[in-house]
């Protein structure tokens, strides 16, 4: 069965800090991959995506995930944290044969310290 | 471009009421997904409507049900509520294949936030 794990539930860095944030996949074709972030009291918001191609993708607000097949992960990283970026950050699947079926981590919440 | 757009934002009900969202997608997206969210389950896939017809289903009880008109907003509906159903309730709209370049890629609106006393 298709699954999504995002091994840290929480993570604090220093303001100005590197981020990486762990994803691990179980998919058996090339899959759908997304990372969204969601502020409290609110819904998802697209980071980015990776579809095919170039392993290597840019998102928005300065973040970037490369997928690497053989360890099944999609690593989203930035490499200098602002305070605003203190959120949950969610990972996701696409699920075969549904493209309105995402299947989601069970997020990692960020903290930044100033 | 207006984004996804869910009604009520909030709302409370009671223990064996039912209770009706509604989500008006981004113009021209064809495909509606719900979700529901929870602290203890997380996000999970609630439906997917295309063309006024349920695509998929994830593993909810048929208390929960849902339909998409032909402008392509929707309803879900959860009838006798228990007390577990309280969650934000989280709806997204997408292009579908073909539509081009945002295809498969799921837009999701604010959400609304149903508490069950």
């Amino acid at each position: 069965a298709q699954s999504v794990t995002q091994p840290d539930i929480h993570i604090t860095v220093s303001e100005g800090a590197s981020l990486e944030l762990r994803c691990n996949y179980s998919y058996g074709a090339t899959p759908y991959l997304f990372w969204y972030v969601q502020s409290p009291g609110q819904g998802l918001q697209l980071l980015l995506k990776y579809f095919s191609g170039d392993t290597l993708v840019q998102g928005i607000k300065g973040f970037e995930a490369e997928f690497k097949r053989s360890q099944s992960s999609f690593n989203l990283r930035k490499p200098s944290v602002h305070w605003s970026d203190a959120a949950e950050y969610f990972c996701a699947v696409g699920a075969e044969g549904s493209q309105g079926n995402l299947i989601f981590g069970k997020g990692t919440k960020l903290s930044v310290k100033p | 471009k207006a984004g996804v757009t869910q009604t009520p934002r909030y709302l409370i009900k009671t223990r064996g009421q039912q209770v009706t969202l509604s989500c008006s997608p981004i113009s021209g997206h064809r495909s509606v997904s719900w979700y529901q969210q929870t602290p203890g389950q997380g996000l999970q896939f609630l439906f997917e409507y295309f063309s006024e017809t349920q695509r998929n289903k994830g593993n909810f009880p048929g208390r929960f049900s849902g339909r998409q008109f032909s402008n392509s907003r929707s309803e879900m509906n959860v009838s006798t509520l228990e007390l577990g159903d309280s969650a934000l309730y989280l709806c997204a709209s997408s292009l579908v294949a073909g539509q081009g370049d945002g295809a498969n890629v799921l837009t999701f609106g604010a959400g609304s936030r149903l508490t069950v006393l």
